[in-house]
Parts: C-alpha cells; sequence; structure tokens
C-alpha cells in the first residue's frame, strides 16, 4: 500500500471546519484513499473513502486532488467530540484487507 | 455502519495466566478478522490475520503460541494471550470486513484494555 504523510498535530475552533491535509504521492490507480478517525481509548472509526471523486456523507467531506496525490478530509463544523487522531490511508479494495496505521494526525478541537 | 464488538473492554489478570478476547461481527459474516495491539500514544500494529477455518497468519515477530487465535465461525475470532505477562499490557483492537457495493470496508471492534499484574 502506498505510504501516506500528514502532519503530526493541528488545532481547529468548535464550530469551524477542520481540513485534515494528507499526501499520498505514490498511490496507485487502483488503491483508494480511506479515513479513520481514533478517539482516546476507542478502536478506529471509518470515516470515509473515496477513489478519485470528491465524496461526501453524514460526518464529512473528502477531497481528492485531480492527479490523486493528496486529498483533505473536511470536517463541516467540528465539535468537541470530533477531538482525535485522523489517520489517512491508501489501500486496493477490494484486496489485502488490512490496514496499515501511519502515525495520524492529532485534531484538537478548541472550545 | 457494520458493527464489531470485542468483550471484554477491560481485563485485568495475574501475570502467569492466560486471557481470551473475544471479537464478533455483529450484522455481518467475516471470512477474515484481524488482529492489533496498540501502546500508549503509538499507532496500531497489526498483529495477525483470522481466517475462518484455517490457522491465522502472524506477522513477523508476533509469537503464535503466545497470541491463539481462533476463527471458528463467521462471525466470532478469539485472541488468547497465554501466560500474560507485564509487558503484553496493551490496548488490543480486532477489525473485520465488510463488503457491500460501495467497496470493502473495514470496521474496527471498540478495543479491549489488558493489564497484566
Amino acid at each position: 500500500d502506498a505510504k501516506t504523510t500528514q502532519p503530526p498535530s493541528m488545532d481547529c475552533a468548535e464550530g469551524r471546519a477542520a481540513n485534515l491535509p494528507c499526501n499520498h504521492s505514490t498511490i496507485s490507480g487502483n488503491e483508494y484513499v480511506y479515513w479513520y478517525r481514533q478517539i482516546h481509548s476507542q478502536g478506529p472509526q471509518y470515516i470515509i473513502h473515496g477513489l478519485k471523486n470528491n465524496e461526501t456523507n453524514e460526518m464529512a467531506s473528502l477531497i481528492i486532488t485531480e492527479d490523486r496525490k493528496s486529498s483533505t478530509l473536511i470536517l463541516p463544523h467540528a465539535t468537541l467530540r470530533d477531538t482525535a487522531v485522523y489517520y489517512c490511508i491508501v489501500r486496493v479494495s477490494p484486496g489485502a484487507n488490512n490496514l496499515f496505521f501511519g502515525t495520524g494526525t492529532r485534531l484538537t478541537v478548541i472550545p | 455502519g457494520a458493527v464489531v464488538s470485542q468483550h471484554p473492554s477491560r481485563v485485568i489478570c495475574k501475570s502467569g495466566t492466560s486471557v481470551k478476547i473475544e471479537c464478533r461481527s455483529l450484522d455481518f459474516q467475516a471470512t477474515t478478522m484481524f488482529w492489533y495491539r496498540q501502546f500508549p500514544k503509538q499507532s496500531l500494529m497489526l498483529m495477525a490475520t483470522s481466517n475462518e477455518g484455517s490457522k491465522a497468519t502472524y506477522e513477523q515477530g508476533v509469537e503464535k503460541d503466545k497470541f491463539l487465535i481462533n476463527h471458528a465461525s463467521l462471525t466470532l475470532s478469539t485472541l488468547t494471550v497465554t501466560s500474560a505477562h507485564p509487558e503484553d499490557s496493551s490496548f488490543y483492537i480486532c477489525s473485520a470486513s465488510f463488503r457491500n457495493s460501495v467497496g470493502n470496508t473495514i470496521y474496527f471492534g471498540e478495543g479491549s484494555w489488558l493489564t497484566v499484574v
């Protein structure tokens, strides 16, 4: 699976949009971009995934650049409960089911 | 989304004893489940891949005789930490793959905190 690069930490004011970047410059054509988050002392939670088109669900939006070498996860109105470590992962789907977790971005939502 | 449940969420055991952690896919069948371990302030590390009806596949450096994995049904995988020692104290997390019309998504359990005293 392609390697990803994320900033180690970010802050966001409560109620504002949180934009979390991810670089995946070596992504292959059949690899998807997945986002998970892990709130302290809990298992990772699936957020969203996409291949090349932008995606939106009830939790977030995923913006993937046209060359697919980077993406941004957007939490439109961050709340204190969104404080967590966010992981950007690229993998083939379907295919090898394992997920490789990097260090992620620790997002802190500030009141 | 699909639900994966782990039990127990927290367990304390004495050094030298064994402890079993269960991972269940509640509303779907999972032919493959994964077990991860996470130490404080570190990322998740894959320990093994659990395959229904066959032997688990362990990652390099993980002792298969110490971390026994059984995947006897399509909805249940168990991880048994045998002869536990304090250094085995960690957060253990399982996951299962759920395939639907939009692809193959992995869902995680809530995790199990193991403390060996």
